[in-house]
């Protein structure tokens, strides 16, 4: 079984500054990760995913996040922020094999981008 | 992108009755499409998982006769809140798994949910 733990519930920042949203997960086998953002009245979509390989990963909208194992963290950040950015953060695990897509997610963040 | 929708966005009933939620993908065909629940200020729980032509599998603690789940084509699934009571009152979401490509590179698409109140 996997869990995921998102150490923030709210994130307020101003326009252009720097942010990270943290994330902790815990899993007795290899895991993917995952971070999606949710906007008001939309579905969840995906920001990035690390699989394998490079630690430091790039999503779209100039996310990016970086995978520790030893910490056993996926946190993510941008380095300034727009007003556009104000959103739902969820990060989110999947085994693999046949559990692979079968999502175990965190209590998201609300990351709010002030002017 | 590919899009999945959600129909009704919004429900409310009363107590007994029962709801049927549909999740379609609109431009793709999925095979597998999953079930979550949302409650307020928590996080998204994995229901089921609905597989196109098959039986659903349910989660832990998911009863599957108060969930009835049909994924009766490669384009819809639907969730049935059978005898619906007021804790079951929750956003239901759902997202389609897309059937063309391979392994860890295809990318679930969400729908926008459904807030089901019952009252």
């Amino acid at each position: 079984a996997q869990s995921v733990t998102q150490l923030d519930s709210q994130v307020p920042v101003f326009e252009e500054a720097p942010v990270e949203l943290r994330c902790n997960y815990s899993s007795s086998v290899s895991v993917y990760l995952f971070w999606y953002v949710q906007y008001p009245n939309q579905g969840l979509q995906l920001l990035l995913k690390y699989l394998s390989g490079s630690t430091l990963v790039k999503g779209i909208n100039g996310f990016e996040a970086e995978f520790n194992k030893s910490q056993t963290s996926f946190h993510l950040r941008k380095p300034s922020v727009h007003i556009s950015d104000t959103a739902e953060y969820f990060c989110a695990v999947s085994a693999g094999g046949t559990s692979y897509g079968k999502l175990t997610f965190g209590q998201g963040t609300i990351l709010t981008v002030h002017p | 992108g590919a899009v999945v929708s959600q129909h009704p966005s919004r429900v409310i009933c009363k107590s007994g009755t029962s709801v049927k939620i549909e999740c379609r993908s609109l431009d793709f065909q999925a095979t597998t499409m999953f079930w979550y629940r949302q409650f307020p200020k928590q996080s998204l729980m994995l229901m089921a998982t609905s597989n196109e032509g098959s039986k659903a599998t349910y989660e832990q603690g998911v009863e599957k006769d108060k969930f009835l789940i049909n994924h009766a084509s490669l384009t819809l699934s639907t969730l049935t809140v059978t005898s619906a009571h007021p804790e079951d009152s929750s956003f239901y979401i759902c997202s389609a798994l897309p059937s063309h490509g391979q392994g860890l590179e295809v990318e679930q698409f969400f729908g926008p949910g459904t807030r089901l109140t019952v009252l």
